[in-house]
């Protein structure tokens, strides 16, 4: 099972872009790199999936340089209703099912 | 419905007690997973359902944990004996399908619930 690193925490101010970097090293040719939202007291929400190079939303980019071996989120002008917590995640094949969703990363938008 | 459903939002019961939590996925999703998420921790995978195999039940911590999914649809999920260590927020999320990127498994969003916030005391 693919394994992932992402830093604990991240402050930003407020309409500065965020970039959360995530580590996995072991990724497998099927899996795919997914990131996910989450608010206190709410359930994880979808924000962006890629494969390789970039993917771009409404909502966030995601950059996956060649090797795939790490992904950077990045999150244009956050504002204070952006501070959540990220997970990046990756999986194939195996489905969600083989996937456990890290401590992910607390990033805190301030003012 | 508009998203996943889970019920109750909040739960407390008495150590020893039996608990159910209820998940209605969205209609149509066939894949169905229940996570784990202790206070301030990432979540845990407990158990996997897709459409009529047999579930995955590989992240069930102990034998008084247990899950049922009836008609491919709402799924239930008992703790046997509560303990206190069981307090955590139970989420339950369900996705068009599960497995297979060529079945559009991976590739596939997963909708979460609110959760189910079980304290046992």
């Amino acid at each position: 099972l693919a394994k992932t690193t992402q830093p604990i925490s991240m402050d930003s101010y407020e309409g500065q872009e965020v970039n959360i970097t995530c580590s996995h090293n072991n990724i497998a040719t099927n899996d795919y790199i997914t990131w996910y939202q989450q608010f206190p007291s709410q359930g994880p929400r979808f924000i962006i999936q890629g494969y390789k190079t970039k993917v771009t939303n409404e909502v966030a980019s995601l950059f996956i340089p060649a090797d795939r071996k790490s992904s950077t989120l990045s999150l244009p002008r956050v504002s204070l209703s952006d501070t959540a917590v990220y997970y990046c995640l990756v999986g194939g094949s195996g489905g969600y099912q083989k996937v456990t969703f890290g401590t992910g990363t607390k990033l805190q938008v301030i003012p | 419905g508009a998203g996943v459903s889970q019920s109750p939002s909040n739960k407390v019961t008495e150590k020893g007690k039996d608990v159910e939590l209820r998940c209605d996925p969205i209609s149509g999703h066939t894949a169905l997973y229940w996570y784990r998420q202790s206070l301030g921790q990432g979540l845990e995978f407990l158990i996997y359902f897709q459409g009529n195999s047999a579930p995955d039940k590989s992240g069930l911590p102990s034998d008084r944990f247990s899950a049922e999914r009836t008609g491919g649809s709402v799924s239930t999920l008992t703790i046997q004996r509560t303990q206190q260590e069981d307090s955590a927020v139970y989420l339950c999320a369900s996705s068009l399908a599960g497995t297979g990127v060529s079945s559009g498994g991976w590739g596939t969003e997963a909708f979460f619930g609110q959760g189910t916030r079980l304290t046992v005391v």
